[in-house]
């Protein structure tokens, strides 16, 4: 069953600290990307990758750190620099030119 | 710069009511263009995706409509029910560059 996961579903951070966020997809897809949500606000690009060992920064990549070592994962690290962390956090994937978006199903972090 | 708007930005209707969500984009140079609902606390699940040589895609209940030239698509859900109240977004893939654009929503509430 091809699809894309992101996990925790709840991570909770304390403050000056790292935390990484996963996300795995057995689609084959090259491209995979990071977006923030946060209450009432659309999607906003942190971070996209389009091959491996390769990656770009979105909008709002300051505070975050990015890592492409494997085609199936695009772990995320929300870093001690970001100072307003607290946000719905999805990963997406996709084929080619003519392909749509996969979204996993979020990772909700709150600092504490 | 690609710019995504969508209205209503929120709507509310009795079950059973057909309805139209518009999209507009100002750069018709697209790849595609997908529609997706998001519930509350949740992922982004797609609905329809629209190739920039079509003209219209449906699933359903759904239809999705897309007019390049003049920057506009339409998401039509026939008859609503309580369970299709979410958010819909639409996102448009350029086909210069590698990311999809989003929309900031429509909130869409069917009343029983």
């Amino acid at each position: 069953d091809g699809g894309i996961t992101q996990s925790p579903k709840y991570l909770f951070r304390k403050e000056g600290q790292n935390v990484t966020l996963s996300c795995e997809q057995n689609l084959n897809h090259d491209a995979m990307y990071w977006y923030r949500q946060d209450p009432g606000q659309g999607l906003r690009l942190i971070y996209y990758s389009q091959i491996v060992n390769d990656f770009q920064k979105g909008d709002i990549a300051e505070g975050y750190s990015v890592s492409r070592e494997k085609k199936e994962s695009f772990p995320l690290t929300v870093t001690s620099a970001q100072k307003n962390p607290t946000a719905f956090y999805l990963c997406a994937t996709t084929g080619g030119a003519g392909y749509g978006y996969t979204f996993g199903s979020g990772t909700r972090l709150t600092v504490v | 710069k690609q710019e995504v708007t969508q209205i209503p930005a929120a709507l509310s209707v009795p079950e059973g009511e057909n309805l139209v969500l518009n999209c507009s984009f100002t750069d018709s140079a697209i790849y595609n263009l997908q529609w997706f609902r998001q519930d509350p606390g949740k992922g982004l699940t797609s609905l329809l995706l629209i190739q920039s040589s079509q003209r219209e895609q449906t699933s359903g209940r759904l239809n999705a409509s897309l007019d390049k030239s003049s920057g506009r698509s339409t998401l039509y859900i026939a008859a609503s029910q309580p369970g299709d109240s979410a958010t819909y977004l639409c996102a448009v893939r350029q086909s210069y560059g590698q990311n999809f654009v989003f929309g900031p929503g429509t909130r869409l509430s069917v009343l029983p």
